[in-house]
């Protein structure tokens, strides 16, 4: 298995308060996302990384933040949570543009 | 249109049957083709890539048809084990700096004894 940590595995927090998830990887691989996945949407792209301090949005990033200042870490932050962020976050890398994703075994983020 | 469509079933199919599921993507510059299965609550992985001339892992045949842009999966003998939700996932070049990999929405499989 690729070697993709995710924590915490799980949360709950209130609204209005700060969150942060915590992707590492030891890969090396250029390319981490973040993912969330909800009942009838299935993974949605938050956003994505493509090198150390380079990211980009994906398609529902309104709400969230990323950081990227170590290849081996990526960083999610909701700045202010709300109950529609309530959802499983997945982080993946990528050796390649195009290339199969790699999955971390996720985080169960609630929201109160 | 979706870009990427997967019929959600659930099939329910019994040990030893064979199950074929279809995945029709939007984009005919499309380039890169996976599937992947998901136990509940687990993440996905990496059931095989799915190149042009078709390919083989085992008990499952991976299959693209560019012509009507469509990917399926086989699965023969089927086992307990193999009770997941599959995921298309197409991998399309475009102006972001990745590509852009889209999932579909997954095709629940139970298999029974």
């Amino acid at each position: 298995d690729a070697g993709i940590t995710q924590s915490p595995r799980h949360k709950v927090t209130e609204t209005g308060t700060p969150v942060t998830l915590r992707c590492h990887q030891t890969e090396n691989h250029r390319y981490m996302y973040w993912y969330r996945q909800d009942p009838g949407h299935g993974l949605r792209l938050i956003h994505y990384s493509y090198g150390v301090k380079d990211t980009d949005k994906g398609e529902v990033s309104d709400g969230y933040s990323v950081s990227r200042s170590k290849t081996e870490d990526f960083l999610l932050t909701l700045e202010s949570a709300t109950s529609s962020q309530t959802s499983v976050y997945f982080c993946a890398i990528s050796g390649d543009r195009g290339s199969p994703l790699h999955f971390g075994n996720g985080t169960r983020l609630t929201v109160t | 249109r979706k870009e990427v469509e997967q019929d959600p079933g659930p099939f329910n199919v019994p040990e030893g049957a064979t199950v074929a599921f279809n995945c029709t993507y939007s984009n005919s510059a499309s380039q890169s083709f996976f599937w992947y299965r998901q136990d509940c609550r687990k993440e996905p992985k990496l059931l095989m890539s799915v190149y042009s001339s078709g390919n083989e892992d085992g008990r499952f045949t991976a299959q693209l048809n560019r012509a009507s842009q469509y990917i399926s999966l086989l699965i023969r003998d089927s086992k307990l084990s193999d009770s997941a939700t599959y995921l298309c996932v197409v991998a399309t070049p475009g102006g972001t700096s990745y590509g852009k990999l889209t999932f579909g929405q997954g095709t629940i499989l139970t298999v029974h004894p």
